[in-house]
């Protein structure tokens, strides 16, 4: 699987879109874009994922830039409750899917 | 329809002793991921199994530890004579049978937290 860069932290106001960057440059064409974020002492929760075409579902945005090395997840009105560590990871589709967690970035909503 | 469902949610083992973590996936679900997160780390892929069978194994230390998925019955993580290296947070995902070319994503559980004093 491809390595993924991210900030290690980001601050964003309560109300305000956070967008959170990920740098992967060498992703394979059949690679998948996929977002996790982990709330504090749980378990790893699934956000959401792409291949090429930006993607909305009712948690966040997922804009992927047109060469594909890179992408951005927006949460577009942060809450307390976003406040959370989000991985992003990339992934071959079909077979199994071994997931491979970097360090992450560190989101704090700000009140 | 349950999440994925693990047991203890927290463990307290002294030096030598055998820790014994469970993890039940989602119904319908037939493979089941286990990863372990020291503090302050991400998450360590450890094995892959769907019903009874191991697919991977590659993230798991080579001794003292093991992993099964029966035909009935949660997944179990053993680990033998534990250490306080062993200490961490263990999570546990589960994913449907794959379909083609079908991406699924894991939903994991909350986690089972082992202090070996």
């Amino acid at each position: 699987d491809a390595k993924t860069t991210q900030p290690t932290s980001m601050d964003c106001a309560e109300g305000r879109a956070a967008n959170l960057p990920c740098n992967h440059s060498t992703i394979s064409g059949n690679e998948y874009v996929y977002w996790y974020r982990q709330i504090h002492s749980q378990g790893p929760q699934y956000i959401i994922h792409g291949l090429k075409n930006n993607e909305t579902n009712e948690m966040a945005s997922l804009i992927i830039t047109e060469d594909r090395k890179s992408s951005t997840l927006i949460l577009p009105h942060a809450t307390l409750r976003d406040t959370a560590v989000y991985y992003c990871i990339v992934r071959v589709s079909g077979g199994y899917q071994k997931v491979t967690f970097g360090t992450g970035t560190k989101l704090q909503v700000i009140p | 329809n349950a999440g994925v469902m693990q047991n203890p949610r927290h463990l307290v083992r002294r030096r030598g002793q055998e820790a014994r973590l469970r993890c039940s996936p989602m119904k319908g679900h037939s493979h089941v991921y286990w990863y372990r997160q020291l503090p302050e780390e991400g998450l360590k892929f450890m094995v892959y199994l769907q019903k009874e069978n191991i697919i991977d194994e590659s993230g798991m230390p080579k001794e003292r530890f093991s992993a099964e998925f029966p035909k009935e019955g949660p997944s179990i993580l053993r680990i033998q004579q534990v250490v306080r290296g062993d200490s961490a947070a263990y999570f546990c995902a589960s994913s449907p049978p794959t379909s083609g070319n079908r991406n699924h994503e894991q939903f994991f559980g909350p986690g089972t937290r082992l202090t070996v004093l």
